[in-house]
């Protein structure tokens, strides 16, 4: 199975918003609505900021949100924050039973 | 809340088997409902989901690792353990335990991470 596609960086200053693609396949993405992202740290594990597309776990700010469309899902920040900056993951369930990860995003707040 | 929490050696010789193990606190594997997973990270690198297990012991496995992985669950003890045979260096990484949901891939609550060294 290959990893979803993710922009390798993205940036963008406080108070903006910024969007983070993740592509698949039908298979993957298209096929299901089974998309979560994950923030992580440096040297921190990663932390669940959306699941099943677009909804929120308690306690993380309604400023993340995901859409999907097609093949691609997406992870909006709005009002950027510095605590913002990481690395983001998307992941989705397979056709085959299985789990597949995006290459990461590494966000900067400038 | 639920707390997972990785044990293992942090060095492992190439060739041998890799052996890890996730103590769950403040939950019960037994209770259903829940994927018992293990993902791991190369330094630098990104996630990459190796497989899990449903506590009735019905296993998935990434494809790319599922000739030398094995996940296995102790509902007696509230833990689940993997283990990856005939490791070479490329198997050096922060090895996470965690709790999935629906559909396998809402990972809601995650271990710390354990970093394991495959060297001689």
């Amino acid at each position: 199975q290959s990893a979803l596609t993710q922009p390798a960086s993205v940036s963008g200053s406080p108070g903006q918003s910024i969007t983070i693609s993740c592509t698949g396949t039908s298979s993957d993405v298209g096929g299901y609505n089974y998309v979560s992202w994950y923030q992580q740290h440096p040297g921190k594990a990663p932390k669940l900021m959306i699941y099943e597309v677009s909804n929120r776990p308690s306690g993380v700010p309604d400023r993340f949100s995901g859409s999907k469309s097609g093949n691609t899902a997406s992870l909006t920040i709005s009002g950027l924050q510095a605590e913002d900056e990481a690395d983001y993951y998307c992941s989705s369930y397979t056709s085959s039973s299985t789990v597949v990860f995006g290459g990461g995003t590494k966000l900067t707040v400038l | 809340q639920v707390q997972l929490q990785e044990s293992g050696p942090g060095l492992v010789k190439p060739s041998q088997t890799l052996s890890l193990t996730c103590t769950v606190s403040g939950g019960s594997i037994s209770s259903g409902g829940y994927y018992w997973s293990w993902i791991r990270q190369h330094p630098g690198k990104g996630l990459e989901w190796i497989g899990y297990i449903y506590y009735s012991g019905s296993t998935y496995y990434n494809p790319s690792l599922k000739s030398r992985v094995t996940i296995s669950v102790d509902t007696s003890k509230n833990q689940f353990s993997l283990k990856l045979s005939s490791v070479t260096a490329a198997d050096t990484a922060v090895y996470y335990c965690a709790r999935a949901t629906t559909a396998m891939v809402t990972f809601d609550y995650w271990g710390q991470g354990t970093l394991v060294t495959v060297s001689s």
